[in-house]
């Protein structure tokens, strides 16, 4: 199975400040997503990345930033956290050629006060 | 885009009954239909997927259907541990066949019980 790790594991932040979430993998995808997962709303993809350099909006970009600035690592950034960014973020990789399947790291809670 | 209604949101079962999931879906270009397992604390994994090309895919103790004509895909779980209790997400693929783009469910919280 695909190695995706995730730093870090948990966070506080006060609101108005800035928060970065890595991700790394280790398996030579070209495809990297991030998600949050809040109750109610299952998984809701945030930006997703074709490959080193590429950046793409998801379905809820609002708020969030993302860098890929290696195959291996995708960072989201959120430039001013906000208490509703409370939520738990799943990074994950796949590649096309694997058959579309995505496969999540072990996710990063994030409380902002 | 793509959206993906999922139900029940939650799911009791006796142990070794059978459990079933089902799922909707509007894109008629959707490819692609993962299902994943989520357990307390952990990231979701997938357990199971189906293409477009198929019609029903087995995994041991998972069976999943499509019906591509009623944009409708379900997961069943026949003869249910205890083990099986879990948050389970459908997906389908919203974009294109050139890049995997999945959207979720709402998710189903399921307990299986002794």
């Amino acid at each position: 199975e695909a190695a995706v790790t995730q730093s870090p594991r948990n966070k506080v932040a006060v609101t108005g400040g800035k928060v970065t979430l890595s991700c790394n993998q280790t398996n030579n995808h070209n495809n990297m997503y991030w998600y949050r997962q809040d109750t109610g709303h299952g998984l809701r993809l945030i930006h997703y990345s074709y490959g080193a350099g590429s950046t793409e909006k998801g379905d809820i970009p609002d708020g969030y930033k993302a860098s890929r600035p290696s195959q291996e690592n995708f960072s989201l950034i959120l430039e001013l956290a906000t208490p509703s960014q409370t939520s738990v973020y799943f990074c994950a990789s796949g590649d096309w050629g694997e058959g579309d399947t995505q496969y999540f790291g072990p996710g990063t809670r994030l409380l902002v006060l | 885009g793509e959206q993906v209604e999922q139900l029940p949101s939650i799911l009791r079962v006796q142990e070794g009954s059978s459990a079933s999931i089902n799922c909707s879906y509007e894109d008629s270009a959707s490819n692609y239909f993962p299902w994943y397992k989520q357990e307390p604390g952990e990231n979701p994994k997938l357990i199971i997927d189906i293409r477009s090309n198929m019609e029903r895919k087995q995994i041991q103790e998972l069976i999943v259907l499509l019906d591509k004509k009623a944009k409708r895909f379900s997961l069943h779980i026949t003869d249910t541990q205890p083990g099986d209790s879990a948050m389970y997400f459908c997906a389908a693929s919203g974009e294109s066949s050139s890049f995997s783009k999945l959207v979720f469910g709402q998710g189903t919280s399921l307990s299986v019980v002794p």
